[in-house]
């Protein structure tokens, strides 16, 4: 059964930078795309990234873009976002999720289909 | 960017009742539109992939159909379960948006 688990979410102050983990289990890591999405409190999904089965291909969404910067692992089953410059607008709960494979797409399909519980990150001075 | 929007932004339903929930883009996605389901203080569920492909493990009573700009999710006999937020999202091009949310009450 795979399972995911985000960690490194913490309170930081404006401007300071953050590193997520999440750690892959139950699953062949590498032939997974991989995705991060955040929830700020009481409010919807935004997508942030996501990174295919070999890191080949990276996209972030324009809000995070030169800021956030994701990358895995294979051998260590780890999807990471590095965060820099963090603003109050940050705060949210992390999530990571794998993607479905598909014959079509592969290791770069991005249908998220299994979600970690997700990781709290508050920047606040 | 492709912008999603969804209708209505809450509903409120009785068990048993058939719920349609509508999700537009502002351009065509084809059908590379996905549903989630997300229950208070939960992480959210793929329900549908593709449009109209249930993912493993949900049950039938859910449904989708669209293509293009126009698509629906409806849940066929309300479940108790069935109360929580349902999300579209567009996987055509980047960035992946997300509609702004249902929220299906009692």
């Amino acid at each position: 059964e795979a399972q995911l688990l985000a960690s490194g979410g913490t309170l930081v102050q404006p401007g300071g930078s953050l590193r997520l983990s999440c750690a892959g289990s139950g699953f062949i890591f590498s032939n997974y795309a991989m995705t991060w999405v955040r929830q700020a409190p009481g409010k919807g999904l935004e997508w942030l990234s996501a990174i295919s089965g070999t890191s080949r291909s990276v996209y972030y969404a324009g809000s995070v873009r030169g800021r956030f910067t994701t990358s895995r692992d294979n051998s260590q089953n780890t999807l990471y976002l590095q965060m820099s410059d963090l603003r109050a607008e940050d705060t949210a709960v992390y999530y990571c999720a794998k993607s479905l494979r598909l014959p079509r797409c592969g290791a770069e399909c991005y249908q998220a289909d299994f979600w970690g519980q997700g990781t709290q990150v508050t920047v606040s001075s | 960017d492709i912008q999603m929007s969804q209708s209505p932004s809450s509903l409120s339903a009785s068990l048993g009742d058939r719920v349609i929930i509508s999700c537009r883009a502002s351009q065509s996605v084809t059908t590379y539109l996905n549903w989630y389901q997300q229950r208070p203080g939960q992480a959210p569920k793929l329900l549908i992939y593709d449009s109209s492909t249930l993912q493993s493990g949900v049950p039938s009573r859910f449904s989708g159909s669209g293509s293009g700009t126009d698509f629906t999710l409806t849940i066929t006999g309300l479940q108790r379960e069935d109360f929580a937020i349902y999300f579209c999202q567009q996987v055509t091009g980047t960035p992946f948006t997300f509609g702004p949310g249902t929220r299906v009450d009692l």
